[in-house]
C-alpha cells in the first residue's frame, strides 16, 4: 500500500498561474482533506471531503477549489496563484467519521512557490 | 483565543530525560485528542491519541488527558536525539475535522 500520495512534490508558480495539487489513497477511506503548513501557523484546514460526493470548506478556503473525483482522489486547484500561497500543501485522509477511526493519515507534501 | 494552544519551544532536554509537552484546547465538546510528531521538511505522522480521562501509555510514550482542565499532554521518557521533532497536537471539533495546534519544537540533546 502507497498511503497517500500527492503529486507534484515541489513547484514554483508566477503570480497569475494556475495549477492543480493531485492527491489519491489506496486505504479506502471516506474522509480527505487539504492542509496548507506555514511557519508559525500550523498545519490549517483549507477544503474536506466528508465523504465521496460531498465538499466543505475548512478554516482558509479562499483562493482555493476542490474536486473528490471519486472514492480515492481529492484535488486541489489554484485558479489564480498569488505569493500569499507560497506554503507546504498536505493531503490527508481518514477511514470514517466513527470516534475510532478518527486517525488521519498524511501524503508527503507539495511544497509550492508563487513568484 | 486559539482552539489548541501549545508552547512553540524549543524545549531542549538532555539525552535519557522526560520530554513534557503539553497543550490546551478551548472547545469542551472535544472528544479525541491526537498527537503527532513532525520531522524537519516531512509530513506529520501519529504517535498517540487517547479518547478518555487519564493516562494512555505506549512503549516511551504517554499521552495524559484533563478533559475538565481541557488539558492533554505527551511525555516522552527515555528522551533520544531521535525524538528531536516538532510535536503537533490535534483535538477533534466539529464535522470529522481535526484542529491542530502550532507544535513545540523539541530538542534532545547529548
Amino acid at each position: 500500500n502507497a498511503g497517500v500520495t500527492q503529486t507534484p512534490k515541489f513547484q514554483v508558480l508566477k503570480t497569475g498561474q494556475s495549477m492543480t495539487l493531485q492527491c489519491a489513497q489506496d486505504m479506502n477511506h471516506n474522509s480527505m482533506y487539504w492542509y496548507r503548513q506555514d511557519p508559525g501557523m500550523g498545519l490549517r484546514l483549507i477544503y474536506y471531503s466528508a465523504s465521496e460526493g460531498t465538499t466543505d470548506k475548512g478554516e482558509v478556503p479562499n483562493g482555493y477549489n476542490v474536486s473528490r473525483l471519486n472514492k480515492r482522489e481529492f484535488s486541489l486547484r489554484l485558479e489564480s496563484a498569488a505569493p500569499s500561497q507560497t506554503s507546504v500543501y498536505f493531503c490527508a485522509s481518514r477511514m470514517g467519521s466513527r470516534t475510532e477511526y478518527y486517525e488521519q493519515y498524511f501524503g508527503p507534501g507539495t511544497r509550492l512557490t508563487v513568484t | 483565543q486559539k482552539e489548541v494552544e501549545q508552547n512553540s519551544g524549543p524545549l531542549s532536554v538532555p539525552e535519557g530525560a522526560i520530554a513534557s509537552l503539553n497543550c490546551t484546547y478551548s472547545d469542551r465538546g472535544s472528544q479525541s485528542f491526537f498527537w503527532y510528531r513532525q520531522y524537519s521538511g516531512k509530513s506529520p505522522e501519529l504517535i498517540m491519541f487517547i479518547y478518555s480521562n487519564g493516562d494512555k501509555e505506549d512503549g516511551r510514550f504517554t499521552a495524559q488527558l484533563n478533559k475538565a482542565s481541557q488539558y492533554v499532554s505527551l511525555l516522552i521518557r527515555d528522551s533520544q536525539p531521535s525524538d528531536s521533532a516538532t510535536y503537533l497536537c490535534a483535538v477533534t471539533g466539529t464535522a470529522s475535522k481535526l484542529t491542530f495546534g502550532t507544535g513545540t519544537r523539541l530538542q534532545v540533546t547529548l
